[in-house]
């Protein structure tokens, strides 16, 4: 049992749509943090948020963070075939410096 | 500025055989720390290290061993190869503050036969 659940697990769309992935927990996190990953390639960070309710923009991908702490949405406006990926969200605990990692959400944009 | 390297990139083992993955960091990060990625798991902590002299296990610790004998460097190594191995492992880096990203590197495909 994973503490963070990321649905969906694949998501397939139309270049131009929105999606939305969430990341859910039953555990309080001190902050949550989102990265993207490439085929053959480590994840790269995209945005880490602290704060319960903080939204932070990244061009056309917007990152929310619950009011709890417990859960976190990115939404992509508008996709494109390079946003294609698979999407992970990563939580912090007060009591380590360590991050527990969701089970990751895979996204295909077609042209 | 290489950031984290990991060797070897690839790499079949057979099935009751050692080997030892290596990861460096050239960041002076403190924090350093091994996943293994499975389909549909995300990344599973393996082990990880706050500092030279300093390891402790993470949520998938058994069969795996890790030394943190410098900042730069911290091995892993495969006591006797299983089948259930067969993963990518990422070795990541990280500050010390809360904030910091996680600098990952291009990982390790492994297969036990």
């Amino acid at each position: 049992t994973q503490l963070l659940e990321q649905s969906p697990q694949f998501l397939s769309i139309q270049e131009g749509e929105n999606l939305t992935v969430y990341c859910n927990s039953s555990s309080v996190f001190s902050s949550l943090q989102w990265y993207r990953q490439e085929p053959g390639e480590g994840p790269v960070l995209l945005v880490t948020v602290v704060t319960g309710g903080e939204v932070k923009k990244l061009k056309r991908l917007t990152f929310q963070f619950g009011d709890a702490r417990k859960d976190s949405s990115l939404h992509i406006t508008a996709a494109q075939p390079g946003d294609t990926g698979l999407y992970l969200c990563a939580g912090r605990h007060n009591a380590g410096n360590m991050l527990t990692f969701g089970g990751g959400t895979r996204l295909m944009v077609k042209p | 500025n290489a950031g984290v390297t990991q060797t070897p990139k690839f790499q079949v083992l057979k099935t009751g055989q050692s080997m030892t993955l290596q990861c460096a960091q050239d960041m002076n990060h403190e924090y350093m720390s091994w996943y293994r990625q499975d389909p549909g798991m995300g990344l599973r902590l393996i082990h990880y290290s706050v500092g030279a002299g300093i390891t402790d296990q993470g949520e998938v610790p058994n069969g795996y061993n890790v030394s943190r004998s410098t900042t730069e460097d911290f091995p892993l190594r495969l006591l006797s190869a299983a089948p259930s191995q067969t993963s990518v492992y990422f070795c990541a880096s990280k500050g010390s503050t809360t904030r910091t990203e996680a600098f990952f590197g291009q990982g390790t495909r492994l297969t036990v036969v």
